[in-house]
């Protein structure tokens, strides 16, 4: 099963953005998939954030604020998260997940650090 | 509002059997793909298993292809796991969780329970 690369860490200051990458296998083309995120928090389950697979075709959470936002970078076959106006309630694990063929996988996760 | 209540976690022994229930509350369980994830002691998200709501499309991990069996029963409004032939890397919390989508062969999770704890040890 393709399993999508996720940088084990990220940090960013409160107030900047924070741009969380999932680099899919390079047999699989990111144009032609949704990507889902994230959120977990120690002791806690998962919350989904977002799924994105275009700007036309992209939904939010219940409750998820706006300044999570997806996207794509396609010349680098990625999924991308961005969270904006980073504040220290954001600092936690960030799973992107996606459905290459008959099972859906899981990155390995990112832990975002707010300094 | 949507609840998932897992239970029948435990501690059991490698080779044994153990079934998992999610109690589902909040939302038409029946029109909703379910699915099953977990999370071994400080590691990352795995993906077990999906049913659609229908119970007619099922997928596994290949993990866990032909020793978990994931159903439903939409009368009891339950989601279960069915865990054969344990192994010691099966031991995680185990989250079901709801199909985001109604009427879909399986979309992405999006409300997730709070998990039931397998541990498997001699």
């Amino acid at each position: 099963q393709s399993v999508p690369t996720q940088p084990p860490s990220s940090s960013a200051s409160p107030g900047e953005s924070a741009r969380l990458t999932c680099t899919l296998p390079s047999d699989i083309n990111v144009a032609h998939y949704n990507i889902y995120w994230y959120q977990q928090k120690p002791g806690s389950p998962p919350r989904f954030l977002l799924y994105y697979y275009s700007d036309s075709d992209k939904g939010q959470g219940s409750g998820v604020p706006s300044r999570f936002s997806g996207s794509k970078d396609a010349s680098g076959n990625a999924g991308i998260l961005v969270i904006s106006g980073l504040q220290s309630e954001d600092e936690a694990d960030y799973y992107c997940m996606i459905w290459p063929s008959d099972a859906w996988v899981f990155g390995g996760g990112t832990k975002l650090t707010v300094l | 509002q949507v609840q998932l209540v897992e239970s029948g976690g435990g501690v059991v022994q490698p080779g044994r059997s153990l079934r998992l229930s999610c109690a589902a509350s909040g939302f038409t369980f029946n029109s909703h793909g379910m699915h099953w994830v977990r999370q071994a002691p400080g590691k990352g998200l795995e993906w077990v298993a999906v049913l659609s709501y229908d119970g007619t499309h099922k997928f596994y991990a290949d993990s866990v292809k032909g020793r978990f069996t994931i159903s439903r029963d939409n009368s009891k409004n339950t989601l279960y796991l069915q865990m054969n032939n344990l192994r010691a890397e099966d031991t995680a919390i185990y989250y079901c969780a709801k199909d985001i989508l109604a009427y879909t062969s399986s979309t992405g999770p999006d409300y997730w329970g709070q998990g039931t704890l397998v541990t498997v040890s001699s």
